[in-house]
C-alpha cells in the first residue's frame, strides 16, 4: 500500500512569489493535516481538511489556504512568499484521529 | 495554549543499553498521544499511541508509559540499536481535536 505521498520533494522559491504542494492521503483516509516544520523544531499545525470541509486552522497568515478534492488528495498554497516561509511541509493522512501518518515532506526554501 | 515539552534536548546511549525519552504535557484535556521518530531528512515516523485510559502500551522494542496524575509521557527503547538514532516527537491531542501539538524533540545518538 502506498503511504502518504508529497509532491514536490524540495522547492526553491523567490520571496513574494507563490507556492502550491500536494498531498496524496492514504487510501481509505477521509482526513488531511498540514503542519510547518522549521528546522530544529517539532511540526506546527496549519490545516486540517475532513470530507473536503476546513476543520481547523492553526496561528498562521491569511497567505496560507489550502483545499482538498473529492478524491481527498489535497493542496497547501502560500502567497508572497518570505524568507520566514523556507521550512519542511508535512501531510498528515488519518482516519479521523487516528492512523496519523505522515508523508515524507516538501522542502521549501525562499531566497 | 497547549504546552508539550521534553526534558531533555539530547540522549546519548551505548548500542545494546535501553532509553528513556520523557515528555511533559499540560493540557489534562489530551486523551491520545504519539511518540515519532524523525530521521534526518523525512517526515516524522510513527512508533506508538496510547490512549488516556491506558497506562502501559507495548510495541516492538518500545514502550509508553501514561502517567495522567503529573501529565508526563516516556517512551523506552529496549537494546537500542544505531538505526534508532533520530529525533523523537511525542504528540497530543484529545479524541475529537483537530490537531497535535508537537514537542520540541528529543535527538537520541546510540553510539556503536
Amino acid at each position: 500500500d502506498a503511504g502518504v505521498t508529497q509532491s514536490p520533494t524540495h522547492l526553491i522559491k523567490t520571496r513574494g512569489q507563490h507556492v502550491t504542494l500536494r498531498c496524496s492521503p492514504i487510501s481509505g483516509h477521509k482526513s488531511v493535516s498540514w503542519y510547518q516544520q522549521v528546522l530544529g523544531q517539532g511540526p506546527q499545525f496549519i490545516f486540517q481538511y475532513y470530507e473536503k470541509e476546513e476543520r481547523g486552522r492553526g496561528n498562521f497568515p491569511d497567505r496560507f489556504s489550502a483545499r482538498q478534492f473529492p478524491n481527498y488528495s489535497s493542496e497547501l498554497n502560500v502567497n508572497a512568499l518570505l524568507l520566514g516561509d523556507s521550512a519542511l511541509y508535512l501531510c498528515a493522512s488519518s482516519h479521523r484521529n487516528y492512523g496519523y501518518t505522515f508523508g515524507s515532506g516538501t522542502r521549501l526554501t525562499v531566497v | 495554549g497547549e504546552s508539550v515539552g521534553l526534558h531533555l534536548p539530547t540522549l546519548s546511549v551505548q548500542e545494546g543499553d535501553n532509553s528513556i525519552i520523557n515528555c511533559a504535557y499540560s493540557n489534562s484535556a489530551s486523551d491520545y498521544f504519539i511518540w515519532y521518530k524523525q530521521e534526518s531528512g523525512k517526515g516524522p515516523q510513527f512508533i506508538i499511541d496510547i490512549r488516556s485510559n491506558m497506562d502501559k502500551r507495548q510495541g516492538q522494542r518500545v514502550t509508553v508509559l501514561l502517567n495522567k496524575t503529573v501529565k508526563h509521557l516516556s517512551l523506552q527503547i529496549a537494546a537500542t540499536q544505531p538505526g534508532d538514532s533520530a529525533v523523537y516527537f511525542c504528540a497530543e491531542n484529545t479524541d475529537t481535536g483537530n490537531q497535535f501539538y508537537f514537542g520540541t524533540g528529543t535527538s537520541l545518538t546510540v553510539i556503536p
